[in-house]
């Protein structure tokens, strides 16, 4: 299985700040992930797929770049509404894996 | 507009079959690329793959959890079907539904969750 490593796992931050995740996985997947932002006892959403594609409805501050391994997911101005809890997703091969999550706090 | 709603038991016990329901609308799977997943998440856990349905009624399972699960689909119904054998308190979850295209996962449920009782 390919392993999907988030970091960090925790990130504070301010409204107005520019944040970045990454995502690291355990082989190469060429350019077959995905983004979910999940709030609280909701379902993720879709925001980003083929790992820079912008998901229809996503706010254009999110942004996605990367292949291989090494992955990044970038809000370019937090608002309030993104505080959440963001996954990736490999879609290179079965089974399908999912990144721990990391969870975006107000600081 | 796409929608996709779980259903089944809240709550069943060890050694029990699971039989959940996902029911669809705003697309079709006789669509070719189409296709529905399932994905789970523990209480305050991460997500976890489950299975998958194409449109051509090809299926693809998680590897740990092949011989428990089941997946079918009733396209006139527009419902896809899980079923997961031998229950234990560690398959507590949430069991989200998804419209699957081309890898990633576009719409989701909103999820059911099913606790597990020994």
């Amino acid at each position: 299985d390919i392993q999907m490593t988030q970091s960090p796992s925790t990130l504070s931050a301010s409204v107005g700040d520019r944040v970045t995740i990454t995502c690291r996985a355990s082989q190469t997947i060429s350019f077959f992930l995905a983004w979910y932002q999940q709030k609280p006892g909701k379902a993720p959403k879709l925001l980003l797929y083929k790992a820079s594609s912008l998901h229809s409805g996503a706010p254009s501050r999110f942004s996605g770049s990367g292949s291989g391994t090494e992955f990044t997911l970038t809000i370019s101005s937090l608002q309030p509404d993104d505080f959440a809890t963001y996954y990736c997703h490999q879609y290179n091969s079965f089974p399908y894996t999912f990144g721990q999550g990391t969870k975006l706090e107000i600081k | 507009q796409i929608t996709l709603k779980e259903s089944g038991p809240t709550l069943v016990k060890s050694t029990q079959t699971l039989t959940l329901t996902c029911t669809f609308s705003g697309f079709s799977l006789t669509t070719n690329g189409v296709g529905v997943g399932w994905i789970r998440q523990p209480p305050g856990k991460a997500l976890e793959w489950l299975a998958l349905i194409y449109w051509d009624d090809d299926k693809r399972h998680s590897p740990s959890l092949e011989s428990r699960l089941t997946i079918t689909k009733d396209t006139s119904k527009k419902q896809v079907v899980l079923t997961m054998t031998n229950m234990d308190p560690v398959d507590t979850a949430t069991y989200y539904c998804a419209q699957w295209v081309a890898g990633f996962f576009g719409s989701w449920g909103q999820g059911t969750l099913v606790n597990v009782s020994s």
